[in-house]
């Protein structure tokens, strides 16, 4: 395990529904980030937290919406989605340093119909 | 802007099998280098980190070799096995004001047959 928790593992909803994804990690790391995964192209960061403050958005539509709570938690919130936001959505977190390593969760596998 | 590509895309072997998958990227001013493995329904693992002032690195099995002038690294991995079935990814790593960034390629879908 890598002590990155993420839930739920699946998700389907609809263009009009309002959901959460949940991060958790259990490694004492202080920076968090969110990841998509589409199918056929690389993994594509979101968001980077740093200490709770966001420190990268790559230009991600206003429809996801992070939060960062403390170190050990990280949500996205989603709201109006379109099809074509079905993906793995993964978080992981890392300590910062030289030799930082990113550790991942296991991912929520979206659908949105 | 930063490209990473992987080939193969993917790659079947049999069991046994010394293999080499290739990554390469367009921008040279890297930080450092990392080798991922992710397993189906599961998120990535770390396999080697190679910082940008090393050439290799070994871990078990595989081997990581780096060569930032000409932008490619290559993992290496000697008698392959049926658990080694995976998709493998590299990531180039940027230094930034607000952490590391990094970039991933789109993999390499590995399979070992028996």
């Amino acid at each position: 395990e890598t002590g990155v928790t993420q839930t739920p593992r699946h998700l389907v909803m609809g263009m009009t529904n309002k959901k959460s994804l949940k991060c958790e990690q259990h490694l004492g790391h202080n920076a968090m980030y969110w990841y998509k995964q589409s199918a056929k192209k690389p993994l594509e960061l979101m968001f980077v937290y740093n200490f709770k403050e966001q420190t990268e958005n790559n230009s991600v539509p206003s429809r996801f919406s992070p939060e960062c709570p403390n170190s050990s938690h990280l949500f996205l919130h989603l709201h109006t989605l379109q099809p074509e936001d079905s993906a793995l959505y993964l978080c992981a977190s890392s300590q910062p340093g030289q030799q930082e390593t990113q550790y991942f969760g296991p991912g929520t596998r979206l659908l949105v119909l | 802007k930063q490209e990473v590509t992987q080939i193969p895309a993917a790659l079947s072997v049999p069991e046994g099998e010394n293999l080499v998958l290739n990554c390469s990227f367009t921008d040279s001013a890297i930080y450092n280098l990392q080798w991922f493995r992710q397993d189906p329904g599961k998120g990535l693992t770390s396999l080697l980190l190679i910082q940008s002032s090393q050439r290799e690195q070994t871990s078990g099995r595989l081997n990581a070799s780096l060569d930032k002038s000409s932008g490619r690294s290559t993992l290496y991995i000697a008698a392959s096995q049926p658990g080694d079935s995976a998709t493998y990814l590299c990531a180039v790593i940027r230094l930034t004001g607000g952490g590391n960034k990094l970039t991933f390629g789109t993999g390499t879908q590995l399979k070992v047959e028996l």
